[in-house]
């Protein structure tokens, strides 16, 4: 199981973090990703990190604001957020990476003034 | 990137109608291909990867198939918990990338 916190009503140009906390499966061993959801727009890939946390990749819309990590002794997945656009207003999915097969249940996120 | 696109953006169907989604990717992909259903206020749920592996589950009705490019979804009677919005992503490499979704309304 996955689970999302952390969303809000932030200004511009504001910092957010999001967390995933993941249970039922051995954390360590599994890729993870952040996929979120636009209002009237499709799924977008944002982000993923390996097992270890050694190994990170973004998408070109939020490489170089946003950072994705991981504590493997508490079973968590963060997306620290920079920057913080209107654009970047969606819903933000932890997702199990590789198949994409389990996802959490979502975490809003606003970006307004 | 590869850049998936979807066909069609939105249909019109009825209860026991068959229903076919296409996704062509920009370039090969061989079978990673995932699709997705997505209803109002819930997360995407994966009904298919690697093109036409069925998830524990899913109602046969659902299949999938192609490689390379081309891939389909096809649903063979449609149920009223089929109106949905569906989504493809290619799992191929990074930056992963999914259509622009397939809106499933009822008519």
């Amino acid at each position: 199981q996955l689970s999302e916190s952390g969303g809000g009503l932030i200004q511009p140009g504001g910092s957010l973090r999001l967390s995933c906390v993941a249970s039922g499966f051995t954390f360590v061993n599994y890729a993870m990703s952040w996929v979120r959801r636009a209002p009237g727009k499709g799924l977008e890939w944002l982000s993923d990190i390996d097992g270890s946390g050694r190994r990170t990749d973004y998408a070109d819309s939020v490489k170089g604001r946003f950072t994705i990590s991981r504590d493997n002794l508490n079973n968590m997945l963060y997306l620290q957020m920079n920057s913080l656009r209107a654009e970047d207003t969606a819903v933000y999915y932890c997702v199990l990476a590789g198949a994409f097969d389990f996802w959490g249940q979502g975490t809003q996120v606003t970006v307004s003034s | 990137a590869i850049q998936m696109t979807q066909s069609p953006s939105s249909l019109s169907a009825s209860v026991g109608d068959r229903v076919t989604i296409t996704c062509r990717a920009s370039q090969d992909i061989r079978n990673y291909l995932g699709w997705y259903q997505q209803k109002p206020g819930k997360a995407p749920r994966l009904l298919i990867s690697a093109a036409s592996n069925l998830q524990t589950g899913v109602p046969s009705r659902f299949s999938g198939s192609g490689s390379g490019t081309d891939f389909t979804l096809t649903i063979s009677s449609l149920q009223p918990e089929d109106f949905a919005t569906y989504y493809c992503l290619q799992n191929f490499n990074s930056p992963y990338t999914f259509g622009q979704g397939a809106k499933l309304e009822i008519k």
